[in-house]
């Protein structure tokens, strides 16, 4: 029962474009979404977060979109750069108050 | 200095032996948590520990046995291994702002 969803296991981007990571989810009590990048051999490390009152979140290079009514989130890179390369994990919760549960991720390549 | 840090990084060993797996946390957390990220990619939670009490045990086979001594720390015991448990199992802890923070993982090998 995937309650979190990335269709895509991978994504090849070149640099300077935009990338768009893609997450549904299928649980309408999640209110908290976020997004982790994980390089090899290191844990996830928190990239941005959105809650659940809004429908997009910015910081820096880095968007996140939501959209309740679809159930679906997406994650912009823009412009992309080769250290970007990572495998990217949508992560949602209830209110913060459960753990979070994680989608399969997606690897990103940032090809230069 | 790891904020998060797991010890060991890579376990290899023989099906039925025990073994245990160590997190410790210099963050302040309350919170720590046991994630299993299995072949198939999932990062699924094992067990939640807040101020070390049990809060969360999410159908781990009972030859797990989390143990948490004081709340900087959050080891692993699995007991007679299987094929199975091979996988990569990643120890996080979570602030008041609800983030996470992960360790580098412990890949273990049942051989």
């Amino acid at each position: 029962d995937q309650q979190v969803k990335q269709n895509s296991p991978s994504l090849s981007v070149q640099e300077g474009r935009i990338s768009i990571l893609n997450c549904d989810y299928t649980n309408s009590m999640f209110d908290y979404f976020l997004w982790y990048k994980k390089y090899p051999a290191e844990g996830p490390t928190f990239l941005i977060s959105i809650s659940s009152i809004k429908d997009k979140n910015e910081d820096g290079r880095f968007t996140v979109f939501l959209n309740k009514s679809a159930k679906h989130l997406s994650l912009h890179i823009v412009p992309s750069q080769p250290g970007d390369s990572a495998v990217y994990f949508c992560a949602a919760s209830d209110s913060g108050n459960t753990p979070l549960v994680f989608g399969k991720g997606t690897r990103l390549s940032v090809i230069a | 200095d790891t904020a998060v840090s797991q010890t060991p990084k890579y376990l290899v060993t023989q099906m039925g032996n025990d073994k245990s797996i160590k997190c410790e946390q210099n963050l302040g957390h309350d919170t720590m948590y046991w994630y299993k990220q299995d072949s198939k990619k999932f990062l699924k939670i094992m067990f939640s520990y807040n101020n070390k009490e049990l809060i969360i045990n999410e159908t781990v086979p009972n030859r797990f046995s989390p143990k948490s001594p004081d709340k900087a720390h959050l080891n692993l015991h699995i007991n007679s291994l299987e094929l199975g448990d091979s996988a990569v199992y990643f120890c996080a802890s979570q602030g008041a702002t609800g983030g996470y923070t992960f360790g580098s993982g412990t890949r273990l090998t049942v051989v």
